[in-house]
């Protein structure tokens, strides 16, 4: 079965520091997809950023990157110079191939940065 | 570019009565579209899914049901609303892929009451 975990309920970072949320997955199916959410209070889930199973770099979008571990089965987000506006939770998220696409998410990890 | 509008954004409905919330997606063509219902402070459960019109698959057993009508129209309903019915709602949308990210909404807040 295919599985999400995100270990940490609440996380709290300085500003302009750098933060890393964890998330581990398990799946059998060597084609799949991890993704990043981000959910502010307003509700909306935006999209930050992908990686692909058979991609050898990590992927990286402006100040997001993501730390993919294939052998461990770890997909950490790491944000770079934390903002106010990143205060958020954040959701990890796999989609794979045999499973049509569809998107299992973890539990979410709520993101406090201090001014 | 391609947009998502969900309607209402909020909604207070008593139990045992109906249910209509509509998604609607603009900029794409035959996309893939996603339910979603989110419990408060949880992660997502897909509820349906749609590859195409009329394709409706359901992952999870319950009194709700989805419809999609039209290319770029996806519309989740219920006969009879239950108390655990309550929930945020999101619709998404993604490309014809079988793995690719997917866009939301901006979400609906119902309340059984």
């Amino acid at each position: 079965a295919q599985k999400i975990t995100q270990t940490q309920p609440g996380m709290f970072v300085q500003e302009k520091e750098a933060v890393t949320l964890d998330c581990t997955y398990d799946t059998s199916d060597p084609s799949y997809g991890l993704f990043w959410y981000k959910q502010p209070s307003s509700g909306e889930m935006i999209f930050l950023i992908y990686q692909g199973s058979y991609d050898q770099q990590n992927a990286t979008e402006g100040r997001y990157s993501l730390n993919f571990q294939k052998a461990r089965k770890s997909a950490n987000l790491v944000i770079s110079a934390s903002q106010l506006g990143d205060s958020a939770m954040y959701f990890c998220a796999m989609s794979s191939f045999n499973q049509g696409g569809k998107l299992i998410f973890g539990q979410g990890t709520e993101l406090s940065v201090k001014p | 570019s391609q947009t998502i509008h969900q309607w209402p954004a909020t909604l207070v409905q008593p139990v045992g009565s109906p249910l209509s919330l509509e998604c609607t997606v603009e900029g794409t063509s035959n996309p893939n579209l996603y339910w979603y219902r989110q419990a408060a402070g949880r992660g997502l459960q897909l509820l349906f899914y749609s590859v195409g019109i009329g394709q409706i698959s359901s992952e999870v057993p319950q009194n709700l049901s989805a419809s999609r009508p039209q290319d770029r129209q996806f519309i989740l309903s219920s006969k009879k609303l239950l108390l655990s019915d309550s929930g945020f709602y999101l619709c998404a949308w993604s490309r014809e892929s079988r793995v690719n990210e997917q866009y939301f909404g901006p979400g609906t807040r119902l309340t059984v009451t």
